[in-house]
Formats: C-alpha cells, sequence, structure tokens
C-alpha cells in the first residue's frame, strides 16, 4: 500500500526557516517524481516544488524560487522541503504528492503557519 | 504560465442530481488535465487523469470529457458522498489548479 506521511510543519515567525519531510513507502521511490503542494486556509491548491526520481531535475513556482529548496534521500524514501524566509502567505497546509504525472497519491499534509 | 478557471466557483444540489463543473485553459493542454475531490480537513482524491480516465476505485457516476482548453467533470447521480470540493489540475507544464467548485446539500 502507498503510504506518503508528512510531518515537521509548526508555528514559526516571519523571516524563520522550517524544514518539512515526507516518509513515504509502498513503492519503488526512486522512479517517481515528487511534488510538494500547498493549501492556504479556505483556498485552491497550488503547486510548490518538484523533484525528479534522480534528483537532478528541480521546478519551482515563481512564489517561492530562491526561498525554498527541494530534496530527496533516495536511501530512505524521503522527501524533504526546506523552507526559509517565510512569509505570512506561506501559511498553507503542505502536501506531499507522488507524481504519476498527476497526483495519484497524496499525503494528509502539514500544517505550516508564518506568524509573529 | 497555464491558468484554470473553474464554474461554477459552488453549486447546490440534490441527492440524485446531475452535477456538471467546467474547467478552462488558459492555452492548449491537449488532454493533460485530472480531477480530484477533496473534503474538509482531508486531502485530495484522485477521480480521473488524462481528461477522461476513470482512477481505479472511482465510481463510473463520476465522468470526464473534453480537450484543449475547455474539460468537464460530470457526476451522474450525486450521492450523499459526494458532497465536496472539485478542483481540475494541468500537467502539460508543471502544474497547475482550478480555484475549486464546491458542490453543497441544496
Amino acid at each position: 500500500e502507498v503510504q506518503l506521511v508528512e510531518s515537521g510543519g509548526g508555528l514559526v515567525k516571519p523571516g524563520g526557516s522550517l524544514r518539512l519531510s515526507c516518509a513515504a513507502s509502498g513503492f519503488t521511490f526512486d522512479t517517481y517524481t515528487m511534488n510538494w503542494v500547498r493549501q492556504a486556509p479556505g483556498k485552491g491548491l497550488e503547486w510548490v516544488s518538484s523533484i525528479d526520481g534522480s534528483g537532478r531535475y528541480i521546478y519551482y513556482a515563481d512564489s517561492v524560487k530562491g526561498r525554498f529548496t527541494i530534496s530527496r534521500d533516495n536511501a530512505k524514501d524521503s522527501l524533504f522541503l526546506q523552507m526559509s524566509s517565510l512569509r505570512a502567505e506561506d501559511t498553507a497546509v503542505y502536501f506531499c504528492t507522488r507524481d504519476s504525472n498527476y497526483g495519484d497519491y497524496w499525503g494528509q499534509g502539514t500544517l505550516v503557519t508564518v506568524s509573529s | 504560465d497555464i491558468q484554470l478557471t473553474q464554474s461554477p466557483s459552488s453549486l447546490s444540489a440534490s441527492v440524485g442530481d446531475r452535477v456538471t463543473i467546467t474547467c478552462r485553459a488558459t492555452q492548449n493542454i491537449f488532454t493533460y488535465l485530472a480531477w480530484y475531490q477533496q473534503k474538509p480537513g482531508k486531502a485530495p482524491k484522485l477521480l480521473i487523469y488524462g481528461a477522461s480516465n476513470l482512477q481505479t476505485g472511482v465510481p463510473s457516476r463520476f465522468g470526464g470529457s473534453g480537450s484543449g482548453t475547455e474539460f468537464t467533470l460530470t457526476i451522474t447521480s450525486l450521492q450523499p458522498d459526494d458532497f465536496a470540493t472539485y478542483s481540475c489540475q494541468q500537467y502539460h507544464r508543471y502544474w497547475t489548479f482550478g480555484q475549486g467548485t464546491k458542490v453543497e446539500v441544496k
């Protein structure tokens, strides 16, 4: 059974940093591109970043470029999102998703709140 | 960037109703379109991919159609479990999501 479990969310002050993790199981992790997608309270879904199975090809939404860094550890079947220079508008639930072109499996999400 | 616009933003319907949601893209995305269902506090659930392909395990009352810039999600006979928010997603170039359509009880 495919499972994605996010962790690392919490309350952080504007300008602060946070590292999200996503533990994957039930599939061959290094053969899949993985994505982070976020959802601000009461809003729609927003793609944040993607990384291919090898970790070589990485893409970011303009809204987070230069502030967020996606990475993966294929030996530990884990996906990460390092977030820095956080802003109030980064407040959202962050989901990791498996990429089969579309998001066929999603984690339950982890809440990041940026507030003073 | 490819933008997606869903209509309506919300609708009220009764069990048994036929429901149609539209998703329009700002440029040709062929059939690189997916539909998701999301309930409050939960992750999105994939319903349709490739504009019209039903994901395994999704009831056949859900259907998708369209290509190019205009797409439709249809629920042929709304069931109590179907009251939720539905979002389209393009995957022709990166990912973009529509703003969502909330299906509420009439």
